[in-house]
């Protein structure tokens, strides 16, 4: 079935140091990418996303790059603070228009000041 | 605005039970989704809801099932309950006809532990 596979599992870093999290997923028709932040006691919040006929897209410290070839794609984070600690989930779509996304497994990423 | 609230936040139930999960999405969106969280399995999809019809389904077995009303409200209910069930249950609306190319807004979710 489709899958999406997110690494690594978990992630620690020093204060602004650059966290990189990466993604392949299995669906060629897949054509919409985002990624999700999940701090403790909340549901997950959109942080950015990315559309097949864009390779790279960037908002400030977070970055994200599409390699359609590949079927990967990777969230890069600059200059990192303790705020940025909490878990991280990649998606992508499966199904079409109709359909939904397939998440990954998520990243505790860990930002020690 | 007011965000996506679930209904109840915490619930504890035994084996055999049946539980019903609230869900009220952003005013004016229409879409429906609802989603598994597991420690060890992340966010799986259970079902997504447009204009009180089930559009898709993720694999689970048919105890767990939803509906969507009129005003866009949504409830998902699980009948007899195994223990594997305890999980955190998330529900995310979407402005958009298409939660797949769209932004979805989670609610906090009801975490429901099973005895």
């Amino acid at each position: 079935g489709e899958n999406v596979e997110q690494h690594p599992s978990t992630l620690s870093v020093q204060e602004g140091d650059s966290a990189v999290i990466k993604c392949t997923y299995s669906d060629s028709a897949s054509n919409y990418f985002p990624w999700y932040k999940q701090e403790l006691g909340k549901g997950p919040q959109l942080i950015i996303d990315i559309r097949s006929n864009v390779g790279e897209k960037k908002d400030q410290r977070i970055a994200v790059t599409l390699n359609k070839t590949a079927k990967h794609f990777s969230l890069h984070i600059t200059e990192t603070q303790p705020e940025d600690s909490a878990v991280y989930f990649c998606a992508a779509t499966y199904g079409g228009s109709q359909g939904n996304l397939i998440f990954g497994k998520g990243t505790k990423l860990s930002v020690k000041p | 605005k007011a965000g996506v609230t679930q209904t109840p936040r915490y619930l504890i139930k035994t084996r055999g039970q049946q539980v019903t999960l609230s869900c009220s999405p952003i005013s004016g969106h229409r879409s429906v989704s609802w989603y598994q969280q597991t420690p060890g399995q992340g966010l799986q999809f259970l079902f997504e809801y447009f204009s009180e019809t089930q559009r898709n389904k993720g694999n689970f077995p048919g105890r767990f099932s939803g509906r969507q009303f009129s005003n866009s409200r949504s409830e998902m209910n699980v009948s007899t309950l195994e223990l594997g069930d305890s999980a955190l249950y998330l529900c995310a609306s979407t402005l958009g006809e298409s939660p797949a190319y769209n932004e979805q807004f989670f609610g906090p979710g009801t975490r429901l532990t099973v005895l």
